[in-house]
C-alpha cells in the first residue's frame, strides 16, 4: 500500500535561514504529490503540488518543491524563512490510477519552527 | 464566498451519545471528505462522496456513517461515541473526483469524548 514519510516530526531553524522539510513516497509508479501547511488552529492550505509537469514546482509564500524519481523524494523548500512560516506541514500523496477518486495518503506531519 | 464551514467548532461528548457533524461547502465542487488528525499520525480519510448521491469508505470508517444531503453539504455521524474518536475531524471539497484535483479544508471541528 502506498505510504508517506516526513523526516522529523520537529525542524527548527533561524529566521533567515534555508527551510527544508522531508517526504518520501512508497510507491514504484510516481504518484501525484502535495504539500499542505496548516497554521495553529486553522485547515489545511494547499502550498504546491506535483502532477507531471515540471519536476521544480513552485508554491505560494516563496516555498518550492522538486520531484525526485530516483530517489522517491519532493522535499520542500524555502531559502529564507519568516517567523510567520511556523506551522504544520504535511506532505501527501494520490495514486494515479483511474479508479482513484481523489483519496489522499497523508504523511505524519513536520512542525516548522522559526527562531527570531 | 466562504469556501468550507463546519459546525461545530468544538465538542464534548460522553462515551455512548450521538452527535452530528455539519459540513458545508460555496464552492460548487463535487466531491467532499471527511478526515480525523490525531497526533503523530497525519490526517486518515474516513469517508468520501465523489459525487452527489454516492459515499465510500475511506480508511478508517468504523464506528461512523456520513450523508451527502445535496450537493453543498456533507455530514458524519457517530451513532455511539468512544473515547478513541477524540481527535479532530475535517471536511474537505474538491471541484471534481480525480487524483490530481486540490482538497480544501474546512476549519475543523475538535471532539471530545469523555
Amino acid at each position: 500500500a502506498q505510504s508517506v514519510t516526513q523526516l522529523g516530526s520537529h525542524v527548527s531553524v533561524s529566521e533567515g535561514a534555508l527551510v527544508l522539510l522531508r517526504c518520501n513516497y512508497s510507491s514504484s509508479v510516481p504518484p501525484y504529490l502535495f504539500w499542505y501547511v496548516q497554521y495553529p488552529n486553522q485547515g489545511l492550505q494547499l502550498l504546491l503540488k506535483y502532477t507531471s509537469a515540471a519536476t521544480l514546482v513552485k508554491g505560494i509564500n516563496g516555498f518550492e518543491a522538486e520531484f525526485k524519481k530516483s530517489e522517491t523524494s519532493f522535499h520542500l523548500t524555502k531559502p529564507s524563512a519568516h517567523m510567520s512560516d511556523a506551522a504544520e506541514y504535511f506532505c501527501a500523496v494520490s495514486d494515479r490510477d483511474s479508479s482513484n477518486t481523489g483519496k489522499l495518503i497523508f504523511g505524519q506531519g513536520t512542525t516548522l519552527q522559526v527562531k527570531p | 464566498n466562504a469556501g468550507v464551514t463546519q459546525t461545530p467548532k468544538f465538542q464534548v461528548l460522553k462515551t455512548g451519545q450521538s452527535m452530528t457533524l455539519q459540513c458545508a461547502q460555496d464552492m460548487n465542487h463535487n466531491s467532499m471528505y471527511w478526515y480525523r488528525q490525531d497526533p503523530g499520525m497525519g490526517l486518515r480519510l474516513i469517508y468520501y462522496s465523489a459525487s452527489e448521491g454516492t459515499t465510500d469508505k475511506g480508511e478508517v470508517p468504523n464506528g461512523y456513517n456520513v450523508s451527502r444531503l445535496n450537493k453543498r453539504e456533507f455530514s458524519l455521524r457517530l451513532e455511539s461515541a468512544a473515547p478513541s474518536q477524540t481527535s479532530v475531524y475535517f471536511c474537505a471539497a474538491s471541484r471534481a473526483p480525480g487524483a490530481q484535483e486540490t482538497q480544501y479544508f474546512g476549519p475543523g471541528t475538535r471532539l471530545l469524548v469523555l
